[in-house]
């Protein structure tokens, strides 16, 4: 079983600055399966990333994503209050099954 | 524009059953796979099945397997979770989502509460 480890758990940043987030994998993943997703409390996930590099519909651009293999990573440049939530990524896995990460929460001061 | 409203949560004793739906509209359900992923209070989240668009395959997690059943009804775009023999460690928030490419979700409901509790 592949298990996804995000790090790190809490991230703390100002507005303004760059966030990168990291999610590790414990055997290669294909780039096309792999996803990340934001929650904010009390809110349903959303879609950001899929293919581990291409944004959902209406995302901003200062979300990207980025990696291959085992390492990957969701970068959120110019950090905005707003981007306060939790990130998530998910990996397809044939079966099929689908995992996630434990996830990064993002705190902006 | 897309829009999953799940129902049917609610307070049950362990060892119960429970049936969850998810109403869809704003895009043609019979023509996608969809899901449910579940949350427990305060943790991450978990993927608990999967039916495909014409309802011939369905999988689940491990951990439901045997318990839980996936279904639909795509002359009334709506999804269903049959949970039985319900235990403590089902609780949770139950999310339907929509399935893309098989791979991952791109749209969400905003949940439903489920709690098995004595």
């Amino acid at each position: 079983e592949i298990v996804l480890t995000q790090s790190p758990d809490t991230l703390s940043l100002s507005p303004g600055e760059r966030a990168t987030l990291s999610c590790r994998a414990s055997q290669s993943v294909r780039s096309s399966y792999l996803a990340w997703y934001q929650q904010k409390p009390g809110q349903a996930p959303r879609l950001l990333i899929y293919g581990a590099s291409s944004r959902a519909t209406g995302i901003p651009d200062r979300f990207s994503g980025s990696g291959s293999g085992t390492d990957f990573t969701l970068t959120i440049s110019r950090l905005e209050p707003e981007d306060s939530a939790v990130y998530y990524c998910q990996q397809y896995v044939s079966s099929p099954k689908y995992t996630f990460g434990q996830g990064t929460k993002l705190e902006i001061k | 524009q897309v829009q999953l409203v799940e129902s049917g949560g609610g307070v049950v004793q362990p060892g119960r059953s429970l049936r969850l739906s998810c109403a869809a509209s704003g895009f043609s359900f019979f023509n996608y796979g969809m899901h449910w992923v579940r949350q427990a209070p305060g943790k991450g989240l978990e993927w608990v099945a999967v039916m495909f668009y014409d309802g011939s395959r369905q999988y689940y997690a491990d951990s439901v397997k045997g318990r839980f059943t996936i279904s639909r009804d795509n002359s009334k775009n709506t999804l269903y979770l049959q949970m039985n023999s319900l235990r403590a460690e089902d609780t949770a928030v139950y999310y339907c989502a929509r399935d893309e490419s098989s791979i991952y979700f791109d749209y969400w409901g905003q949940g439903t509460l489920v709690t098995v509790s004595s």
